[in-house]
């Protein structure tokens, strides 16, 4: 079955820091993996996502992350976090099966705490 | 640009009552998903749609119900509301294809007392 796992309940980093919260996956087949931010009371946002290609894929706000096929991982990095990055983070898996509606399953969320 | 909108934004309703969610996907996309997310948890994928027809399922509970109209949007039907239906509740829609990205609406908090 397809599983994603973020170890990481909460992450405290201090603003202008760089940021990492931590993804690992385990799928069946070739993963396409995606991470999406939520703001209290509010919808997920898209952030990123990584199909093929480089291992290094940049997204909205300075976000990027690091596909690592050996490590069945991908971390969200940014290089400088911001007080207004404080939200939660979710990573989520697409599992190619043939089908044209394929859902995402996501992780429990890692919670980002940036400190002035 | 143009966005999942999912109404009402928040409800109350009792217990043993009914509600229901509607959900209008960006244009030309031709998927629909509905998630929950309880309090404190990840959004769990209840229910999909293809082209009107339903195409996935998940852990949506036999007394809820969905289906997806001629327009593209979707509604949500539930029944015999319980306490623990409380609960966020998210509509996504997609262009179909594996790569492209599910966007999701702002949501819809269903509040059973």
């Amino acid at each position: 079955a397809q599983s994603v796992a973020q170890p990481e309940d909460q992450v405290n980093v201090a603003e202008g820091n760089p940021l990492t919260v931590k993804c690992t996956y385990s799928v069946s087949g070739n993963p396409y993996l995606f991470w999406y931010v939520q703001y209290p009371n509010r919808g997920l946002q898209f952030l990123l996502k990584y199909i093929t290609g480089d291992n290094l894929v940049k997204g909205s706000y300075g976000f990027e992350a690091e596909f690592n096929k050996s490590q069945t991982s991908f971390h969200l990095k940014k290089p400088s976090a911001l007080v207004s990055d404080s939200a939660l983070y979710f990573c989520a898996v697409r599992v190619p099966d043939g089908g044209a509606t394929n859902k995402l399953i996501f992780g429990t969320g890692t919670l980002l705490a940036v400190q002035p | 640009a143009a966005g999942v909108i999912q109404s009402p934004r928040h409800l109350i309703k009792e217990k043993r009552e009914t509600a229901t969610l509607k959900c209008y996907p960006i244009p030309r996309h031709d998927t629909v998903y509905w998630y929950q997310q309880g309090p404190g948890q990840d959004p769990q994928f209840l229910i999909s749609f293809y082209e009107k027809m339903q195409s996935d399922k998940g852990s949506i509970p036999d007394r809820f119900s969905a289906q997806q109209f001629s327009d593209y949007h979707s509604e949500l039907n539930m029944s015999s509301l319980e306490l623990g239906d409380s609960a966020l509740y998210f509509c996504a829609s997609g262009d179909g294809g594996t790569g492209n990205t599910i966007y999701f609406g702002e949501g819809s908090w269903l509040t059973v007392v």
